[in-house]
């Protein structure tokens, strides 16, 4: 089964801290997403990378960042936290052409900025 | 731009009986996966059943069937013999170029016993 974990379920920061959000995956996905979540909006994508320090944006990358310095980890940062990215926070991997790329979720990780 | 509806925020759904979830989307491409996502309370997204486009034959696993209606640009889920298990927020999504997912707002399924 692929198995895709997130360093945190909760985290609480203040407004301006840069925070970090960690994704791995252990399948050797080639892509991997970072989704917000918001009620009555569905989730959002807000980067994507389809291989190693390759990224890009995705609908909503306004105010975030991300890294992917190796295969299985994809790391979204806030450089500058703010209000309105409390949320939760969902990283996805896929592998290209597998049952319509077929996405395979972690927990997910419910942010508060205060 | 593809778009994704869920019309219906809170579905509710007698234990055994059967409930359907409405989906529509809107697409210039006719090549495309659609999917269907269940996200039970503070537990992990997983995926319920998907369809290819080019099939005709709607997709069925166990208990979850879709109506895939490409002409009208539909795709709702039916979940029969409803469980307690069931209950939880489901996500209908289209896949885009890439693998990137557009999804729906979202459909909160609750099963009463």
């Amino acid at each position: 089964d692929v198995k895709v974990t997130q360093s945190s379920r909760y985290l609480v920061k203040r407004t301006g801290e840069k925070v970090f959000l960690e994704c791995v995956q252990d399948m050797d996905h080639e892509n991997m997403f970072w989704y917000r979540q918001d009620p009555g909006l569905g989730l959002r994508l807000i980067y994507f990378s389809y291989d190693v320090k390759m990224k890009e944006k995705g609908d909503i990358p306004e105010g975030y960042s991300v890294s992917r310095e190796k295969k299985e980890r994809f790391s979204l940062i806030l450089e500058s936290a703010s209000t309105n990215q409390t949320s939760m926070y969902l990283c996805a991997s896929s592998h290209p052409g597998a049952g319509g790329d077929t996405q395979y979720f972690g927990p997910g990780t419910r942010l508060t900025v205060l | 731009a593809q778009t994704v509806t869920q019309s219906q925020p809170e579905m509710s759904v007698q234990e055994a009986e059967t409930v359907t979830l409405s989906c529509t989307y809107d697409t210039s491409e006719s090549d495309y996966y659609l999917f269907w996502y269940k996200q039970p309370p503070s537990r992990q997204m997983i995926l319920v059943i998907r369809q290819e486009a080019y099939k005709q034959q709607n997709a069925t696993e166990n208990r979850f069937s879709v109506n895939f209606q490409k002409a009208a640009k539909s795709f709702s889920l039916k979940i029969s013999d409803s469980q307690l298990g069931d209950a939880a927020m489901y996500f209908c999504a289209y896949r885009r170029g890439g693998g990137k997912l557009i999804f729906g707002q979202g459909t909160e399924l609750s099963v009463k016993p």
